[in-house]
């Protein structure tokens, strides 16, 4: 099984800021992605962290919003730019892992942003 | 597109009662669902998943799901309910490309 880690696991951010949330993976994985849970909602995908090339993003998010790095197999950070209240949200890392001939989808432990 | 659908925002049971959580897909292939559940202030833990194979899918902490494709119908259920089960959970629906659609949510609730 694969272990994420990420930092910070929370922040309190003023309007207007930007904050990068860094996700770290025990193994190398193929695909790693990024989800987004607003308060009291269910989780949203944001992008698919591509390693080498530019992330790929759902509908309606944006590069410009939401910047995506994934320099190697084991690492992806995401930035949540021009921060405003309506960020405010859990963001997940979570990658694919289909070794060993397992499908298996994890999670890491979020980060809460607050955002005022 | 996939879609998952859980009917129930909010269930209670009492403690040692059964119980069963609903859950509903809409999937062009043979789909890969999923169930988690995530404890107040808690990542999320995968429970159970089906790619192929038995219909009928035994999990960690005493939770089965039957999948069942005339029905597009993926229910968890647990015979016994424990007050530790109280959380929320979620039913997904992913693609080989590795991407999931997650349900609503169900809220549980146990009563002593």
């Amino acid at each position: 099984s694969a272990v994420i880690s990420q930092k910070p696991s929370r922040d309190i951010c003023q309007r207007g800021t930007s904050l990068t949330i860094q996700c770290q993976v025990d193994s190398q994985v193929t695909m790693m992605f990024w989800y987004r849970q607003q308060p009291g909602q269910s989780l949203t995908l944001i992008a698919t962290a591509n390693q080498g090339s530019e992330a790929t993003y759902e509908s309606g998010f944006v590069i410009d919003k939401f910047p995506i790095s994934r320099p190697n197999l084991t690492f992806s950070t995401l930035t949540v730019s021009n921060m405003s209240p309506e960020d405010s949200s859990i963001y997940l890392c979570s990658v694919r892992d289909s070794g060993g001939g397992t499908d298996t989808q994890y999670f890491g432990p979020g980060t809460r942003l607050t955002v005022l | 597109a996939q879609s998952v659908t859980q009917p129930d925002i909010h269930i209670t049971v009492s403690e040692g009662a059964s119980l069963e959580l609903r859950c509903n897909y809409s999937y062009g292939a043979t789909p890969y669902l999923f169930w988690y559940v995530q404890s107040p202030g808690q990542g999320l833990q995968l429970l159970l998943k089906y790619f192929s194979g038995d219909t009928l899918v035994q999990g960690i902490k005493g939770f089965e799901a039957e999948f069942k494709r005339s029905q597009s119908s993926f229910n968890l259920r647990k015979p016994s309910v424990h007050w530790s089960d109280a959380a929320e959970y979620f039913c997904a629906v992913g693609s080989n490309a590795g991407k999931s659609t997650f349900g609503d949510g169900t809220t549980l609730t146990v009563k002593p």
